[in-house]
């Protein structure tokens, strides 16, 4: 039930994009995506609610493809601020809590 | 709103020893979650509760860990005795329940077992 990202781990230059997908094996209600900083609690970043959805937060976006299970998360023109370990957060019907993926850790270096 | 609240933030405690992490949702959210985050394991569910009543604890490592909510506004996640393979860093999130609504973390407790 553990959705699963990939890359696992990806160095990017300033200025280069990057996308990291979260796939699950089960329908989905809703993907969270959270940053997390070394030493930090996870930060909530968006959610996604509905196939086809897509969200922005800053130059960091979101989709969500319902039918295929998954969601992506796009990062664009990274600055070394975007440093981190993404992590998605899988919503399933029934009211049940979010189930995280193992994360993707994201390196920005100048 | 100061968000969720945990404390301690440090630990540091002997094999053997009873520990007790505390956190304060944030306030008007109804469900609460403990998660324990190691490099092995990455971000592990222990337990939730939701309206202060816990829901799934199929999470909890063993009987040695116990949680509660007495109110609202605060729950205990409890180690007795605690082991050095308990070192980890501890976080409670809250949200409100409900399939739209966004989950926040608190800072978390990093504990350390020697």
């Amino acid at each position: 039930q553990q959705p699963v990202q990939s890359p696992q781990a990806v160095i990017l230059r300033e200025g280069e994009d990057a996308v990291i997908n979260c796939s699950s094996s089960k329908a989905l209600y809703s993907v969270h995506w959270y940053r997390q900083k070394h030493g930090e609690a996870p930060v909530f970043l968006m959610i996604l609610l509905k196939g086809g959805e897509q969200k922005g937060h800053e130059k960091i976006s979101a989709s969500f493809n319902e039918k295929k299970q998954q969601s992506s998360l796009y990062l664009t023109a990274s600055q070394l601020s975007y440093s981190g370990t993404y992590f998605c957060g899988t919503e399933y019907p029934g009211n049940t809590p979010l189930v995280f993926g193992k994360g993707t850790r994201l390196s920005v270096i100048a | 709103d100061a968000g969720v609240i945990q404390s301690p933030r440090h630990e540091v405690t002997e094999m053997g020893q009873e520990v007790t992490l505390r956190c304060k949702p944030i306030s008007g959210h109804n469900s609460l979650f403990w998660y324990r985050q190691t490099m092995m394991r990455g971000l592990e569910l222990l337990i939730y509760f939701n309206n202060n009543v816990p829901i799934d604890d199929s999470g909890m490592p063993e009987d040695r860990f116990s949680a509660k909510m007495p109110n609202a506004s605060f729950s205990t996640l409890k180690i007795q005795p605690s082991e050095p393979r308990d070192s980890a860093v501890y976080f409670c999130a809250s949200r409100l329940a409900g399939r739209f609504n966004e989950q926040y973390f608190g800072p978390g407790t990093r504990l350390t077992v020697t």
